[in-house]
């Protein structure tokens, strides 16, 4: 039983095309986040959201837009894709107010840009 | 600028033995601080984690130490385990801000 699950797991599509990325968790948290990995491997935080409101919006273009219908869920859409865009997003969730920290990671989204 | 390093991309270590991982901070901000695993193709997973009111966590074959004037956390694993290969990714938090900060990883083999 998947905690925090993200659809599509690959994702390949050319440049100018408008995409979108699922993520559902069913542990029951309250934060979700969206990371992008780039090629160096460096995991960056780009939105979270805690009950459906955005807490966490870094330097990141117009073009990509984060969406919550519930705080179960947290899509991300990403319009006129660059090549710049190419990377692994992966969907985080985590509980505010526990003693820990910790954030449960999905499998990762691998987008190609060409 | 990264605020949490760390400064050995790979580490092969003999099976039995200790593998030591590091990882240096520069923000006297950070409050507590995370390991997580990552196996390829996966989403990292939560490993330990360390409050900086304390020096030392255990749990099982895993301890993080934490020296705090230094600004640097290990990650200690005996023995190791071929089950351990994987990259180890360190992050810290500052205050009641959610964002984790993460290092660039380390990857670690554990040979038979």
């Amino acid at each position: 039983d998947t905690a925090v699950s993200q659809t599509p797991k690959y994702l390949v599509t050319q440049m100018g095309n408008d995409k979108s990325i699922k993520c559902e968790q069913n542990l029951g948290h309250d934060t979700m986040y969206w990371y992008k990995q780039d090629s160096k491997k460096f995991l960056k935080i780009m939105f979270s959201y805690n009950n459906k409101e955005l807490i966490i919006n870094e330097t990141v273009p117009n073009r990509f837009s984060p969406k919550s219908p519930d705080k179960a869920h947290l899509n991300l859409h990403i319009n006129s894709l660059e090549l710049g865009d190419s990377a692994v997003y992966f969907c985080a969730s985590s509980q505010v107010g526990g003693a820990s920290y910790e954030q449960y990671f999905g499998p990762g989204t691998r987008l190609t840009v060409t | 600028d990264q605020q949490v390093k760390q400064n050995s991309p790979s580490l092969s270590v003999q099976e039995g033995r200790i593998s030591i991982l590091n990882c240096d901070y520069t923000n006297s901000m950070f409050d507590y601080f995370l390991w997580y695993k990552k196996y390829p193709a996966e989403g990292p997973t939560f490993l330990i984690s360390i409050s900086s009111i304390k020096d030392k966590n255990e749990d099982g074959r895993f301890t993080v130490f934490l020296n705090k004037s230094a600004k640097h956390l290990s990650l200690h694993i005996v023995p190791s385990q071929p089950g351990d290969s994987a990259v180890y990714f360190c992050a810290a938090k500052a205050g009641n801000n959610r964002k984790l900060i993460w290092g660039l990883g380390t990857s670690l083999a554990v040979n038979p």
